[in-house]
């Protein structure tokens, strides 16, 4: 079955980086792109940006360009969200997602808490 | 951008059907049918229940139907059983140069 699994929970200090990544498995990776979607506590769901597992191609949020970098890895189909400066409104849920051309995310990762404390 | 606009919870006893509205703009939900409908529960990850406006995947129950007028889509829930009670997320694709897909609030359903 078409499955996403992302890397355990993480607690950074404010001003460090957090890589998480979002394996996939079941289907052909380079035929979807991958978002990633965040979740602060108690709070909706934000996009952040997606990469295409094609060619590489991203499109970042206007609000976190020059702090997020996507990739990818197609030898072993896992999709990485790297978040540098990190400030303690950063603390959430983060989700990647497989998205198609018509924009719906199908299936969702598991989700990784990433927390910023100092 | 703004998020789409949701109400922030909606209820209904078991048997009944609810709507759940999401209004957006022309360079959302109006322009394009790239409306999806998600439900999550607590501690869960969402799980897409409607896609392209009014499509269900394989799965999800026929009690669950989408539609659209104008820059307003509906996620309309018949036949309400415990287990729909959940948050529930519309997003859209969006021509906004500060984003690529928009999502809504999200709808606190609660089931009587």
């Amino acid at each position: 079955q078409v499955q996403l699994v992302q890397s355990g929970a993480e607690v950074k200090k404010p001003g460090a980086s957090v890589k998480v990544s979002c394996k996939a498995s079941g289907y052909t990776f380079t035929s979807y792109g991958i978002s990633w979607v965040r979740q602060a506590p108690g709070q909706g769901l934000e996009w952040m940006g997606w990469i295409s597992a094609y060619n590489g191609n991203t499109n970042y949020a206007q609000k976190l360009q020059g702090r997020v970098t996507m990739t990818t890895d197609t030898s072993t189909s896992t999709a990485y969200m790297e978040l540098r400066s990190l400030r303690s409104d950063d603390t959430a849920v983060y989700y990647c997602a497989r998205e198609s051309s018509t924009a719906e995310f199908d299936p969702w990762g598991q989700g990784t808490l990433v927390t910023v404390s100092s | 951008q703004s998020a789409l606009t949701q109400p922030a919870s909606v209820s209904g006893s078991p048997g009944q059907s609810i709507t759940i509205s999401c209004t957006g703009t022309s360079s959302d939900v109006g322009g394009y049918n790239y409306v999806s409908w998600y439900q999550q529960h607590p501690g869960k990850a969402p799980k897409l229940m409607i896609y392209e406006v009014s499509n269900r995947p394989s799965g999800v129950s026929n009690r669950f139907s989408g539609s659209k007028s104008g820059n307003t889509a509906s996620l309309t829930i018949s036949g309400l059983q415990a287990e729909d009670e959940a948050d529930y997320y519309c997003s859209s694709y969006t021509s906004s140069s500060t984003l690529h897909v928009v999502f809504g609030g999200g709808t606190k359903l609660t089931v009587l």
